[in-house]
């Protein structure tokens, strides 16, 4: 498919356990998002990636979130010692180079439930 | 800081009217304003973008108009269809990422 992957569509974990959310983006696009939804809301920035490299992680919310890019494409947000309050929908989304001109495709979405 | 809102936050209108839907943000430097659809449980689909030099776009049925100067952005659609029913987000493109900062959505429901 020529669209932006994510994987799992769903992730139901235990308080306290550590999760991985994986990005496929669209092939040969430089520029990789990370956004968070919470219910009735609109997605929030978490992180933004200018290839392999975190350009701005400004919208991390705490240490416990972190996420990587190492070869340029696929993406992995890692969140650690997970808490109720960290349940959303994780967003991923990929431009061609992150310019203005630039659009944004996005995936479907990890829903991520923490009991 | 950029906020940006969406009025109404649900709307219901019958099969085949036209409608508006509304966005506004509070700092007018903005570099681009996307609208997106989603639908239950899958990901947001991009309708339109309009640069910020822009004032609007045409995609078929909808047409999306920009006024930075009020902080204002319209999303109109004509013809309204059921298969039109979904959650319409804005979002506008702002920092040296062009990160989009977005309204919370309108939920439009079109009866047939």
């Amino acid at each position: 498919g020529a669209g932006v992957s994510q994987t799992p569509s769903n992730k139901v974990t235990e308080k306290g356990k550590y999760v991985e959310l994986r990005c496929d983006p669209i092939s040969g696009h430089t520029a990789l998002y990370w956004y968070r939804q919470s219910l009735g809301q609109g997605p929030e920035f978490l992180i933004y990636f200018q290839g392999t490299g975190a350009a701005d992680d400004s919208g991390l919310p705490n240490d416990r979130f972190f996420a990587v890019r190492p070869e340029g494409s696929v993406s992995t947000l890692k969140i650690q010692r997970t808490e109720r309050g960290d349940s959303a929908v994780y967003l991923c989304a990929s431009s061609l180079t992150g310019g203005v001109m630039d659009e944004q495709f996005f995936g479907p979405g990890t829903r991520l439930t923490v009991l | 800081k950029q906020e940006v809102t969406q009025i109404p936050a649900a709307l219901s209108v019958p099969e085949g009217e036209n409608l508006v839907l509304n966005c506004s943000f509070t700092d007018s430097a903005i570099y681009n304003l996307q609208w997106f659809r989603q639908d239950p449980g899958k990901g947001l689909t991009s309708l339109l973008l309009i640069q910020s030099s822009q004032r609007e776009q045409t995609s078929g049925r909808l047409n999306a108009s920009l006024d930075k100067s009020s902080g204002r952005s319209t999303l109109y659609i004509a013809a309204s269809q059921p298969g039109d029913s979904a959650t319409y987000l804005c979002a506008v493109g702002k920092g040296g990422n062009y990160q989009l900062i977005w309204g919370a959505g309108t939920k439009l429901i079109i009866k047939p």
